[in-house]
């Protein structure tokens, strides 16, 4: 099975700062997404990623696919407390026909 | 709107009961996946099915079991339920399988077990 490492696990900043969360994977995915978790509900997708170098923005959040396609990471400008979450990356396993997920970036904007 | 519906939000069990997850989506999706979640460990895939009366085995499909009768409703099953299953349960579907399909998620239960 192909590992996914996310970093920060944890981060609390205030309203207003970037901030820039990493997953990181030995292996080369054929797809990667992110999803945002919100308390007592299931994961959101925000993004899609499928080519190398890739970069999709969605209003303050910017996610880009590195170019071997074994790394990506999401940048938040101006975070609001709405963004409080737990940010999830998933990369596709072509083996298996299934998601992998990274352990998670729990986000908590101070307002 | 896709709709995923687990069949309850909390569940308490004592060890070694057979437990009983289901979980239906409305969007007549072909795949379905029931996952873990564990605080540092993100999500772990039990076992997924692309199609009716058809499983695959996950990550850590150990102790428990699926059923898949209809292509709308996707169970899981844990046969003697262990306090090491104690854990957030998180059923998704898909609508094909493709490299960039989404996956749509229930709200998750989360079991207790005494």
């Amino acid at each position: 099975t192909q590992l996914l490492e996310q970093s920060p696990q944890f981060l609390s900043i205030q309203e207003g700062e970037n901030l820039t969360v990493y997953c990181n994977s030995s292996s080369v995915f054929s797809s990667l997404q992110w999803y945002r978790q919100e308390p007592g509900e299931g994961p959101v997708l925000l993004v899609t990623v499928v080519t190398g170098g890739e970069v999709k923005k969605l209003k303050r959040l910017t996610f880009q696919f590195g170019d071997a396609r074994k790394d990506s990471s999401l940048h938040i400008t101006a975070a609001q407390p709405g963004d409080t979450g737990l940010y999830l990356c998933a990369g596709w396993d072509t083996g298996r026909r299934a998601l992998t997920f990274g352990s998670g970036t729990r986000l908590q904007v101070q307002p | 709107d896709v709709k995923v519906t687990q069949s309850s939000r909390y569940l308490v069990k004592r060890t070694g009961e057979k437990v009983f997850l289901e979980c239906v989506q409305d969007m007549d999706h072909e795949n379905m996946f029931w996952y873990r979640q564990d605080p540092g460990l993100g999500l772990r895939l039990i076992y997924f099915s692309y199609d009716v009366k058809m499983k695959e085995k996950g990550d850590i499909p150990e102790g428990y079991s699926v059923s898949r009768e209809k292509k709308e409703r996707f169970s899981l099953i844990l046969e003697s339920a262990s306090t090491n299953q104690t854990s957030m349960y998180l059923c998704a579907s898909s609508p094909g399988q493709g490299t960039a399909d989404t996956q749509y998620f229930g709200p998750g239960t989360r079991l207790t077990v005494l």
